[in-house]
């Protein structure tokens, strides 16, 4: 029944060796978003696609990339992991983008950085 | 920018007591309201929304009004459970141009009800 699945749930990497999270979808929706969220603080939007179309945030660092092959499929790259990138990364889908629309988020990856 | 401001958790309740956790915003435009929930070791999800002003949200016994005046939308609950201990987000998405309905939230405000 899951419908937007993160893998892995927990993740463990080294400082500076790239790591790769991947979230897919059931739902044939047209937007995933990608969210880091440290502890205690709210969750922040990193980017996010409408269909192949890739947005931004001004603020997210060259150091985390994405890439969106199909509707189905959405991944989280960084490139050179530092200590202050361990955060749960949340991964999330809505099917057109409207402001009044929800979006389904899957369980997270707990990235932890050594 | 937009921003959503939060009451400081946590809160401790015992069961049956009235819960509001105050939720004020900040957005240029004629923003969406959410209230999502995160139970343990889950995902976020949605507990109720309102999309404009002196609308009300409910779900599951909560309730949340959308205040443009305040800039608020308050979610209450007249009794709470132990089943509603989870971590509640306020949120707005004043989707526009490229937004595609991106979230703000708040920091989250960790609920613990007692029996």
């Amino acid at each position: 029944d899951a419908m937007v699945i993160q893998n892995p749930r927990y993740q463990v990497t080294q400082f500076g060796k790239p790591v790769t999270l991947s979230c897919s979808q059931t739902l044939n929706h047209n937007v995933m978003y990608w969210y880091q969220q440290k502890s205690s603080q709210a969750p922040k939007l990193l980017f996010h696609y409408y269909d192949k179309d890739f947005n931004n945030e001004a603020d997210t660092p060259d150091n985390f990339q994405s890439r969106r092959p199909n509707t189905s499929f959405c991944f989280l790259d960084i490139r050179s992991p530092g200590l202050g990138d361990a955060a749960m990364y949340l991964c999330a889908t809505s099917r057109d983008g409207q402001k009044n629309e929800k979006l389904f988020f899957g369980s997270g990856t707990q990235l932890s950085v050594l | 920018g937009d921003s959503v401001t939060q009451m400081e958790g946590p809160v401790t309740l015992s069961e049956e007591a009235f819960l509001t956790i105050n939720c004020t915003y900040t957005a240029t435009g004629y923003p969406s309201l959410f209230w999502y929930v995160q139970y343990p070791g889950e995902g976020l999800q949605l507990l109720l929304k309102a999309t404009k002003a002196d609308d009300k949200g409910s779900n599951k016994g909560f309730e949340a009004t959308y205040r443009k005046e305040t800039t608020s939308f308050h979610l209450e609950k007249g009794s709470v459970q132990v089943s509603d201990s989870a971590v509640y987000f306020c949120a707005l998405s004043d989707a526009g141009g490229t937004s595609y309905g991106k979230l703000t939230f708040g920091q989250g405000t960790i609920l613990t009800v007692h029996p």
